[in-house]
């Protein structure tokens, strides 16, 4: 099972808005709806931000969407603050019963 | 107050075994999904393993054959038994429940294969 492909890294100043993408196959991001997405601050467990593409836990700002076009998901974080400056995953469920996490992305905020 | 907490980590020598036991509390282990998910230092997040809540379980390729994941219903605890380590295979171990995401993790537990 091959990561999932996010860019290593994406920038913005506060107040503004980000997208992080999240490539994988039919046999993972685009064949179910079970994408999900984290947000990891050094030394930190990392902790979930959205579920089922575009679903936020309670207590999650509602500045943070996901959403999925084929096989490629997204993280869109809006009205950027500096505490969200961290390593954001994303992961899928896959057709082998098994998951699988992209590489990550760092979130500079300048 | 839904919690998980790792413990068993530590140094070993290559080719060695240690059991990583993932304790929990607020929910039952036996009636939900549960994984192992590593982080080696300065890397990506990887999954590990799964367990169903029927007992089906699952592994990556890097560790199938060497690592084995379980729970102990009477404990409300689960564990990976991880043999044949290799260097591989240092990194920060978390257990999380899955739910349609993972979610609560453990503070995770260090796992060190050296000579």
């Amino acid at each position: 099972q091959s990561a999932l492909t996010q860019p290593a890294s994406v920038s913005g100043s506060p107040g503004q808005s980000i997208t992080i993408s999240c490539t994988g196959t039919s046999s993972d991001v685009g064949g179910y709806n079970y994408v999900s997405w984290y947000q990891q601050h050094p030394g930190k467990a990392p902790k979930l931000m959205i579920y089922e593409v575009s679903n936020r836990p309670s207590g999650v700002p509602d500045r943070f969407s996901g959403s999925k076009s084929g096989n490629t998901a997204s993280l869109t974080i809006s009205g950027l603050q500096a505490e969200d400056e961290a390593d954001y995953y994303c992961s899928s469920y896959t057709s082998s019963s098994k998951g699988v996490f992209g590489g990550g992305t760092k979130l500079t905020v300048l | 107050e839904v919690q998980l907490v790792e413990s068993g980590g530590g140094l070993v020598q290559p080719g060695g075994s240690l059991r990583l036991s993932c304790a929990a509390s607020g929910f039952t282990v036996s009636s939900n999904y549960m994984s192992w998910v590593r982080q080696a230092p300065g890397k990506g997040l990887e999954w590990v393993s799964v367990i169903y809540s029927g007992g089906s379980t699952y592994y990556a390729d890097s560790v199938k054959g060497r690592f084995t994941i379980s729970r102990d219903n009477s404990k409300n605890t689960l564990y990976l038994q991880m043999n044949s380590l290799r260097a591989e295979d240092t990194a920060v171990y978390y257990c999380a429940r899955v739910r349609a995401g993972f979610d609560p993790w453990g503070q995770g537990t260090l796992v060190t294969v050296s000579s």
